[in-house]
């Protein structure tokens, strides 16, 4: 069974400081790795892509993504209380080829 | 209309109605999905359409049947839900199905919040 463990949170960060959102994968095969942000009651926004080892910055995001690990995490600079969501992980599998998402990570900016 | 829109955004229906969920997508893409998301439980691939051909049933009871006319249009048909059917049903799209060079990001639509009594 192809997973995706992401911490449920509430991950509770300041406004202004630096959140930090983690996620494992079970499927060493897997090849796209995307971060969604999901607002309660409305549907996952994509904010990041990611496919190669390494960080890719999108303004305050930064994608980073550890294969030989496992893992995949999200970096917001700067937290602002409008990030406060759910944020969710998802996995393109190797072989199985579906997107395959964690539970989420619920995080609270506070002003 | 942009992106991926979703008919109707609420739904209230008993054990023994028949509805339809409708979903449209502006982006020119080429697979369609369904997800169904209930609270406390991970996005759950419902069925994917590519250049409107099933290439994915993941097991889904029978009372729920998608349909895709085109690659700009996709239903899903409800008949005889249970209460434990209630959730969010997702529509998402791709610029191509998701085995296609290593996965494609998918966009969702507003989603339909339904409720069976």
């Amino acid at each position: 069974q192809k997973e995706v463990e992401q911490n449920s949170g509430p991950l509770s960060v300041p406004e202004g400081a630096i959140a930090s959102l983690n996620c494992t994968y079970s499927d060493r095969g897997s090849q796209s790795f995307f971060w969604y942000r999901q607002y309660s009651g409305k549907s996952p926004e994509l904010i990041m892509s990611i496919y190669s080892n390494g960080d890719k910055e999108d303004g305050r995001f930064t994608a980073q993504l550890n294969k030989a690990s496992q893992y995949v995490s999200l970096l917001i600079r700067d937290s602002q209380p409008s990030d406060s969501a759910t944020y969710l992980c998802a996995v393109y599998g190797g072989s199985q080829g579906n997107l395959i998402f964690g539970k989420g990570t619920k995080l609270s900016v506070k002003p | 209309e942009t992106g991926v829109t979703q008919t109707p955004r609420h739904l209230v229906m008993g054990m023994t109605n028949k509805k339809s969920l409708k979903c449209e997508q502006h982006l020119g893409h080429n697979a369609m999905y369904w997800y169904k998301q209930s609270a406390k439980k991970p996005l759950e691939l419902m069925f994917v359409y590519s250049l409107e051909e099933r290439v994915e049933n993941n097991s889904v009871p029978s009372r729920f049947s998608p349909e895709c006319p085109n690659s700009s249009h996709l239903f899903l048909h409800l008949h005889t839900l249970q209460p434990e059917d209630s959730a969010l049903y997702l529509c998402a799209s791709s610029q191509e199905a998701h085995w296609v060079a290593g996965g494609r990001p998918q966009y969702f639509g507003p989603g339909t919040r339904l409720l069976v009594l």
